[in-house]
């Protein structure tokens, strides 16, 4: 089993809707999430980080965390197609100093 | 504010050679990672540095790699001699604190080994 683990995709949108992306981590003392974007050829970029159970919102992205099903996920509201990218979810051990990623999500906006 | 720099952004090596990639992180950040991305397969950590000190270097895949952060700026990672699974993408990020905070990655540098 992966320490984390995201559905490769693709996953199509319409141009206007809610992108849902979804990652689950087996080690239960990760305390610290993150979503990162990567178009292709560049760096990961950090668009999240959430930390507590619950939801988290910033602008049209909100990262929702649920630590005793082990679950974080990533909406993505009035999706453009600049939101084209690879989704990256990475968690780090309680105390850790090093990301565990998942290996993405390709998420795919249609105009 | 310059964000985490890499050069060289690609290299294409021969099996065997040395290649040395250096890592600039953002200013002020005591902590810099290595991660390395091969083909099909997650980004995997290699090791971090806090300041010039080797924090966790528990990734290295073996002794064919050498990282190293002088002075507590910016760091190389030598592979010698390079070997064909060798090849992928290698990243480094940079953090301004330890334990789980955001960490923010430069543009990588693709080695391919031939």
């Amino acid at each position: 089993q992966k320490e984390v683990e995201q559905n490769s995709g693709p996953l199509s949108v319409p141009e206007g809707a809610i992108a849902s992306l979804n990652c689950t981590y087996s080690d239960r003392v990760s305390q610290s999430f993150f979503w990162y974007r990567q178009y292709s050829g560049k760096s990961p970029e950090l668009i999240m980080s959430i930390y507590s159970n619950g939801d988290k919102e910033d602008g049209r992205f909100t990262a929702q965390l649920n630590k005793a099903s082990q679950y974080v996920s990533l909406l993505i509201r009035d999706s453009q197609p600049s939101d084209s990218a690879t989704y990256l979810c990475a968690v780090n051990r309680e105390g850790g100093n090093k990301l565990v990623f998942g290996a993405g999500t390709i998420l795919r906006v249609k105009s | 504010e310059a964000g985490v720099t890499q050069f060289p952004s690609h290299s294409v090596i021969e099996k065997g050679q040395t290649v040395t990639l250096r890592c600039d992180p953002i200013s002020g950040h005591d902590n810099l990672y290595w991660y390395r991305r091969v083909m099909g397969k997650e980004i995997k950590f290699l090791l971090h540095f806090v300041k010039e000190s080797k924090q966790d270097e528990s990734g290295m895949p073996n002794n064919r790699f050498l990282a190293e952060r002088t002075g507590g700026t910016y760091s190389t990672l030598k592979v010698q001699p390079a070997e064909l699974e060798d090849s992928g993408v290698y990243f480094c990020a940079s953090s301004f604190r330890t334990g789980g905070t955001e960490a923010f990655f430069g543009q990588g540098t693709r080695l391919t080994v031939v």
